[in-house]
C-alpha cells in the first residue's frame, strides 16, 4: 500500500520553512526519506524506526509518530539545494521493504 | 567505494525490440531492487533479490518483463518484446539490509524511450 504524501509541491523563498508528510493506512515498522533532483537518482536522507524518535540531517529533521501512522520531515531555513522531489517509503511488518508515495516537489527561489 | 551501476544510462529502441538493463551493486550489499519511474505511477518497485535469489517479483508488470541475478555483483532486466508504455526511467538500487532499517543506494538509472 503505497504511503500518501502530502502536500504534493511546495515554493518557498530561501530561509523559509516548511514540512511534508508521509501518512500510511498499514502500521508502520519504518519510514524511509529521500531527495531526488531533477535528472538524477534518489538520495538517501534517513530513516526513522517505530519508536517516534526524530532524527536530523543538516537543517533536514524528521519524526516518526507510530499511532497515527505517519512521519513528517522538517526543512527549516530552507537553502536553494533543498529543491527537488521528496519521496517517503514506508514499511510495515511482514514485509520490511519500503513502498514509496508518490513525492512532494520543494521549489526554494531566492 | 563505487556505487550502484547501472547501463546503459540512455536507450532509445523501437516497438517490439528486446531491450536489457544492466546492474552492479555495491560490493558486500546483500539485496539488489530494480524501480521503475514514470510521472504518472511514481516510483514503483518491480523485484527484489537477496543473495541473488528473487523474493518478490509481483510487482513486475507482465511476462514481457524477466529480470536475473547470476551472480553477486551483476542483475540484468529485460523486457521482450517491448512496448511504447515501457517508456521510463529504471533504476537499480542495492542495501546491506532488508531496506526495513537500511539504506538503498540507487545507481543514475536507465533513461528508456520505446518509439
Amino acid at each position: 500500500q503505497q504511503p500518501v504524501q502530502s502536500p504534493q509541491a511546495v515554493i518557498l523563498r530561501e530561509g523559509e520553512d516548511a514540512v511534508i508528510n508521509c501518512s500510511s493506512s498499514k502500521a508502520l515498522y519504518s519510514v524511509h526519506w529521500y531527495r531526488q533532483k531533477h535528472g538524477e537518482a534518489p538520495v538517501f536522507l534517513m530513516i526513522l524506526l517505530k519508536g517516534g524518535e526524530q532524527k536530523g540531517h543538516e537543517k533536514i529533521s524528521a519524526s516518526f509518530n507510530e499511532k497515527k501512522q505517519q512521519s513528517s520531515l522538517y526543512l527549516t531555513a530552507s537553502q536553494l539545494s533543498y529543491s527537488g522531489t521528496y519521496f517517503c517509503g514506508s514499511s510495515s511488518g511482514g514485509s520490511y521493504i519500503p513502498t514509496f508515495g508518490r513525492g512532494t516537489s520543494l521549489i526554494v527561489h531566492p | 567505494d563505487a556505487g550502484v551501476i547501472q547501463s546503459p544510462r540512455h536507450e532509445v529502441t523501437e516497438m517490439g525490440q528486446e531491450v536489457t538493463l544492466r546492474c552492479k551493486p555495491i560490493s558486500g550489499h546483500d539485496y539488489l531492487f530494480w524501480y521503475r519511474q514514470t510521472m504518472m505511477r511514481g516510483l514503483e518497485l518491480l523485484i527484489y533479490f537477496n543473495n541473488n535469489v528473487p523474493i518478490d517479483d509481483s510487482g513486475m508488470p507482465e511476462d514481457r518483463f524477466s529480470a536475473k541475478m547470476p551472480n553477486a555483483s551483476f542483475s540484468t532486466l529485460k523486457i521482450q518484446p517491448s512496448e511504447p508504455r515501457d517508456s521510463a526511467v529504471y533504476f537499480c538500487a542495492s542495501s546491506s539490509g532488508t531496506g526495513g532499517n537500511q539504506p538503498q543506494h540507487f545507481g543514475d538509472g536507465t533513461r528508456l524511450s520505446i518509439l
